[in-house]
């Protein structure tokens, strides 16, 4: 499965869209991008996943640029409950284990 | 509700002392698996099984065994615990091996003396 690279940290404002990268350049043309997030000590929760079109979902936007070699996990109106750790990973559909990276740990300010 | 659920959610235990931490989920999912978490490291597979009676290593099997005798339930078995294995453990399941959604359970935060 393809490496992915995602900022440590990042903070947002309650309220407003929390736009949250990923750089995953060496992605092959079968893998998917997935993002799961977890709160505190909780179990991971899935978030959205795509291939190459963007996706939408009840929860987040998940935005992947034209060459597939980043994507931009969107969270449009941030509250409280949404800091947490969230994962970008890239895997095969086949594949079987997901590959948590260190992820991106999201705080929402009130 | 659909839920995998985990017990015990704490455990404090002693070296050599055989334990098992049970995994059930109620979405007749084929697919399930272990993962343990500890800080710098992320979450890591441990093992894994596709449907009842096939499991198969993951990352870091050392140290534990898995049995699938039914559909629903999904046991990691420690034989005799060693303080290295202090983790939080998490249980899958998804429809298949290849689904895009998986689903945890709730944690099981171990710890051995």
């Amino acid at each position: 499965d393809a490496k992915t690279t995602q900022p440590p940290s990042m903070d947002c404002a309650e309220g407003r869209a929390a736009n949250l990268p990923c750089n995953h350049s060496t992605i092959s043309g079968n893998e998917y991008v997935y993002w799961y997030r977890q709160i505190h000590s909780q179990g991971p929760q899935y978030i959205i996943h795509g291939l190459k079109n963007n996706e939408t979902n009840e929860m987040a936007s998940l935005i992947i640029t034209e060459d597939r070699k980043s994507s931009t996990l969107i969270l449009p109106h941030a509250t409280l409950r949404d800091t947490a750790v969230y994962y970008c990973i890239v895997r095969v559909y086949s594949g079987y284990a997901l590959n948590f990276g260190k992820g991106t740990s999201l705080l929402v300010t009130p | 509700e659909a839920q995998v659920t985990q017990n015990p959610r704490y455990l404090i235990t002693v070296t050599g002392k055989k334990l098992t931490v049970t995994c059930s989920q109620n979405m007749n999912h084929e697919y399930m698996s272990w993962y343990r978490q500890d800080p710098g490291l992320g979450l890591r597979q441990i093992y894994y099984s596709m449907n009842v009676e096939v499991t198969d290593k993951g990352d870091v099997p050392e140290g534990y065994k898995v049995s699938r005798k039914e559909k629903r339930n999904f046991p990691l078995i420690l034989e005799s615990p060693s303080p290295n294995q202090t983790s939080l453990y998490f249980c899958a399941s998804s429809l298949e091996g290849g689904a895009h959604e998986q689903y945890f359970g709730p944690g099981t935060r171990l710890t051995v003396t």
